[in-house]
């Protein structure tokens, strides 16, 4: 099992629609999430960290379930802007090791 | 305040040559980390050093690749005798300090080296 899991899409959705993006985790001992965007062929780029109790920046929202290991991000009225990879982003666990460790990715394609 | 620097941002190598990929820090980050993004997957963790010490290099290849990051300039990641399959970009990225606080754990990345071996 991957230690993160993300469905790679691609999410094809028209302007102003709310979309959805959800990741799962393998080690429990995880501490820190964060979602990270990528542009084509550019770096990754911090989008906003996730804690427990859930976090907002503008029209994006991220959640975090720790039971269930699992992390989400929702953006609301989508910009063609938005159009890139979301990453979803766990902190490596033991040791003196701040490594981060991402998923694959998932495509945001969106349409005008 | 200059972000995270890499060079060169191209890199064109033949087979059995060496690269070496050079990254700068942001100002006051002390801890860098070395990413490897094949074509068409993720970010995949390579090394983590701080300055003259390597903390966690599980990621690394156990041969051909090694990475250092001198008292004094930047930190190299270097790949001997290269194959077609090392072709990637690498992304480097540091980060303030390991801890508890938020801004510590944030990595700021630079905008990688695509290497392409012929």
């Amino acid at each position: 099992r991957k230690e993160v899991e993300q469905d790679p899409g691609p999410f094809n959705v028209p302007e102003g629609a709310t979309v959805a993006f959800n990741c799962t985790y393998s080690n429990s001992a995880s501490q820190s999430f964060f979602w990270y965007r990528q542009d084509c062929r550019k770096e990754p780029k911090l989008l906003m960290s996730v804690y427990s109790s859930g976090n907002e920046d503008g029209r994006f929202t991220a959640q975090l379930n720790r039971a269930s290991q699992y992390i989400s991000l929702l953006i609301r009225d989508s910009k063609l802007s938005d159009s890139a990879t979301y990453l979803c982003v766990v902190k490596g666990y033991g040791g003196a090791t701040n490594k981060l460790i991402f998923g694959t990715g998932t495509l945001l394609a969106v349409q005008p | 305040n200059a972000g995270v620097m890499q060079n060169p941002r191209h890199l064109v190598r033949r087979r059995g040559q060496e690269a070496r990929l050079r990254c700068s820090p942001m100002k006051g980050h002390s801890h860098v980390y070395w990413y490897r993004q094949l074509p068409e997957e993720g970010l995949k963790f390579m090394v983590y050093l701080q300055k003259e010490n390597i903390i966690d290099e599980s990621g690394m290849p156990k041969e051909r690749f090694s990475a250092e990051f001198p008292k004094e300039g930047p930190s190299i990641l270097r790949i001997q005798q290269v194959v077609r399959g090392d072709s990637a970009a690498y992304f480097c990225a540091s980060s303030s300090w390991v801890g508890a606080e938020a801004e510590g754990e944030k990595l700021f990345f630079g905008s990688g080296t695509q290497l392409s071996v012929l």
